[in-house]
């Protein structure tokens, strides 16, 4: 079955600082993964999704996560955090197997501190 | 609308009272999700549409759950008999894409949160 574990239900980074959101997935078939964010009083928006291109995919606000394989992997970076960015993340696996619909992680909460 | 509009958006109910939440997705949009998302954990899946067909109702937690989308647009979820272990934020969202399409985008609502006494 599909899963997926985020490292870390809080995370703090200074403003200027790399943000790295971690996540590892599990799946028995070659998965599709994604990263959503929800600020606070909003819903759930898509940040990036992998599915099956390029390993390193770019999503908005600066945000990128790189498809490792051989790690069961999916981080989520930024190189310098925003204080815009203070909100919950949340990684997602899906496939065909289950159907295709969203398996999410717990979420991690950034905070950017000034 | 611009975007997938639920209703309330916050609900008490008394424990044994039934609830109903509504969603409202995009115009045009085939497909149709509804989440679980309870206080410190990610979105768990209740149930899912295609256009007015519920294709899939593995998640949800018991017969006291009831989806329906009519008319294959504005869904409702009902929850019969609410026990505290309700309480959560029920999470709406719409796809263009079916099933078998998940690299489409869904697009969340800002949710339903339900707090049973």
């Amino acid at each position: 079955a599909q899963s997926v574990t985020q490292l870390g239900s809080h995370v703090s980074v200074s403003e200027g600082a790399l943000v790295l959101l971690r996540c590892n997935y599990s799946s028995s078939v070659p998965p599709y993964l994604f990263w959503y964010v929800q600020y606070p009083n909003q819903g759930l928006q898509l940040l990036l999704k992998y599915t099956s291109a390029a390993t390193l995919v770019k999503g908005i606000n600066g945000f990128e996560a790189e498809f490792k394989k051989s790690e069961t992997s999916f981080h989520l970076t930024k190189p310098s955090a925003h204080m815009s960015d203070a909100a919950e993340y949340f990684c997602a696996v899906s496939s065909p197997d289950i159907g295709n619909k969203l398996v999410f992680g717990a979420g991690t909460i950034l905070r950017v501190k000034s | 609308g611009a975007g997938v509009s639920q209703s309330p958006r916050y609900k008490v109910a008394k424990r044994g009272q039934d609830v109903a939440l509504r969603c409202d997705p995009i115009s045009g949009h085939v497909s149709l999700f509804w989440y679980q998302q309870a206080l410190g954990q990610g979105p768990e899946f209740l149930t899912y549409f295609q256009n007015e067909a519920q294709l899939d109702k593995s998640g949800l937690p018991s017969d006291r759950f009831f989806a329906e989308r009519p008319e294959g647009s504005v869904s409702t979820l009902k929850i019969q008999r609410t026990q505290q272990e309700d309480s959560a934020v029920y999470l709406c969202a719409s796809s263009t894409r079916g099933l078998a399409g998940v690299t489409g985008e869904l697009f969340f609502g800002e949710g339903s949160r339900l707090t049973v006494l």
